[in-house]
């Protein structure tokens, strides 16, 4: 099993859609969880940081649920510029700090 | 400087042949990490430098891969005796601290071809 699963996708969505994105990871030690952007052929930028209490930047709500092991990203509104694919992302701390990353899931809005 | 900074950019070599791949992080930055993308998959670890040194060695696919890290900045990554596999684009991210909660940034990559 991955240490960290998300759904491949694709998700083709229509302009304005809300649109939600699933991770799970397997390792109950990991400490940090991000959403990672990365546009094609070009490098991964971090979109946000996932925090227990959820966190919110504008049009995009990161979860995260400890007990499950699963964190989501739920984008409202999808513009054109969302296109992109979407990696989960978790660390854990300790002797070898790692970033451990999702496949990713790839998302296209349509016009 | 500014960003991660890779080199070269793309690199093309035959089969058999060694290369060797920079990268330049963000200055101040301790923790350094190679992954390696191949085309449509996702990011696949390679190792992590904490300083000059690698705690984490366990992706490096095989005893061909060596990495190593100086004066806590720049790193090479060398593929020794190139196979076709090795094709994918390798990526470099730094960071500042162990803190959690610390961002990641990442190179353009070097996209290695091996025909």
């Amino acid at each position: 099993r991955k240490e960290v699963e998300q759904d491949p996708g694709p998700f083709n969505v229509p302009e304005g859609a809300t649109v939600a994105f699933n991770c799970t990871y397997s390792n109950s030690a990991s400490q940090s969880f991000f959403w990672y952007r990365q546009d094609c052929r070009k490098e991964p930028k971090l979109l946000m940081s996932v925090y227990s209490s959820g966190n919110e930047d504008g049009r995009f709500t990161a979860q995260l649920n400890r007990a499950s092991q699963y964190i989501s990203l739920l984008i409202r509104d999808s513009k054109l510029s969302d296109s992109a694919t979407y990696l989960c992302v978790v660390t854990r701390t300790g002797s070898a700090r790692q970033l451990t990353f999702g496949s990713g899931t790839q998302l296209t809005v349509l016009p | 400087g500014a960003g991660v900074s890779q080199s070269p950019s793309n690199k093309v070599t035959e089969k058999g042949k060694d290369v060797e791949l920079r990268c330049d992080p963000i200055s101040g930055h301790t923790a350094l990490y190679w992954y390696r993308q191949r085309l449509g998959q996702g990011l696949e670890f390679l190792i992590y430098f904490q300083g000059n040194s690698a705690p984490d060695k366990s992706g490096l696919p095989s005893d061909r891969f060596s990495a190593e890290r100086t004066g806590e900045s720049v790193s090479t990554l060398t593929i020794q005796r190139t196979q076709q596999e090795d094709s994918a684009v390798y990526l470099c991210a730094s960071s500042d601290t162990w803190a959690q909660n610390t961002e990641a940034f990442f190179g353009q990559g070097t996209r290695l071809t091996v025909v």
